[in-house]
């Protein structure tokens, strides 16, 4: 069982709030990840941080940010949440060598209404 | 863009019998890894072959990799209704600073009792 939590595990949410996913892996990994899924769908990075104050944006443009203030902390912000927010967002960390496998949180399941 | 395809896109099998998906890949690459995701579920690491390996076994799992073809199967032997889930293959081009898995779209794969 990987040491990532994500919390909420499930939001429902009216349209313009301000959401915050919580990311966080107990295994000292430099390198994190966000991805979006869709049911059934493949997965789409659109974040990833190899360090404590750095992040890049991923392969899908997301309205969403990150911040990376300590290296086991990951939130994932999102200023006004819309209906086309709606979808699954999972974690994941990776460790010191290229080569190593992902270790991923359970997902957090984001209705907008 | 995706790197791994997946096929098939869907699998559905007999309990006992063996399952294979394939995943075909573009780009020259320092590994390949395999990952299972239950329904609504973060993914679950499952087997990682290095690109100087051609094949790769864990327990009822057989992983092979052409690199000259640029593609990998995956073989689950004996199969169980508890392996119902969807496959995904992840493509790690390593080198430089890149550590980003690219995730193809997945095989999901049911096997009925």
């Amino acid at each position: 069982e990987a040491d990532i939590y994500q919390t909420p595990r499930y939001l429902v949410i009216g349209t313009g709030k301000k959401i915050t996913l919580e990311c966080s892996q107990t295994m000292g990994h430099d390198k994190m990840y966000w991805y979006q899924q869709d049911p059934g769908m493949e997965l789409h990075l659109i974040h990833y941080s190899y360090g404590v104050n750095s992040t890049e944006k991923g392969d899908l443009s997301s309205e969403s940010t990150v911040s990376r203030i300590r290296t086991e902390h990951f939130p994932l912000t999102l200023e006004s949440a819309r209906p086309s927010h709606t979808s699954q967002y999972l974690c994941a960390s990776r460790g010191f060598y290229a080569g190593n496998e992902q270790f991923f949180g359970p997902g957090t399941r984001l209705t907008v209404l | 863009s995706q790197q791994g395809e997946e096929d098939p896109q869907a699998l559905s099998i007999q309990e006992g019998e063996n399952a294979t998906m394939n995943c075909s890949y573009k780009t020259s690459i320092n590994n390949l890894q395999w990952y299972r995701q239950n329904s609504g579920r973060g993914l679950v690491h499952l087997i990682l072959i290095r690109s100087n390996e051609r094949e790769k076994h864990s327990g009822r799992l057989r992983v092979t990799l052409d690199t000259s073809k640029k593609s990998s199967s995956l073989l689950i032997t004996a199969s169980r209704a508890a392996d119902t889930a969807s496959y995904f293959c992840a493509t790690d081009e390593g080198g430089g600073s890149n550590y980003k898995l690219t995730f193809g779209k997945g095989t999901l794969l049911t096997v009925n009792p």
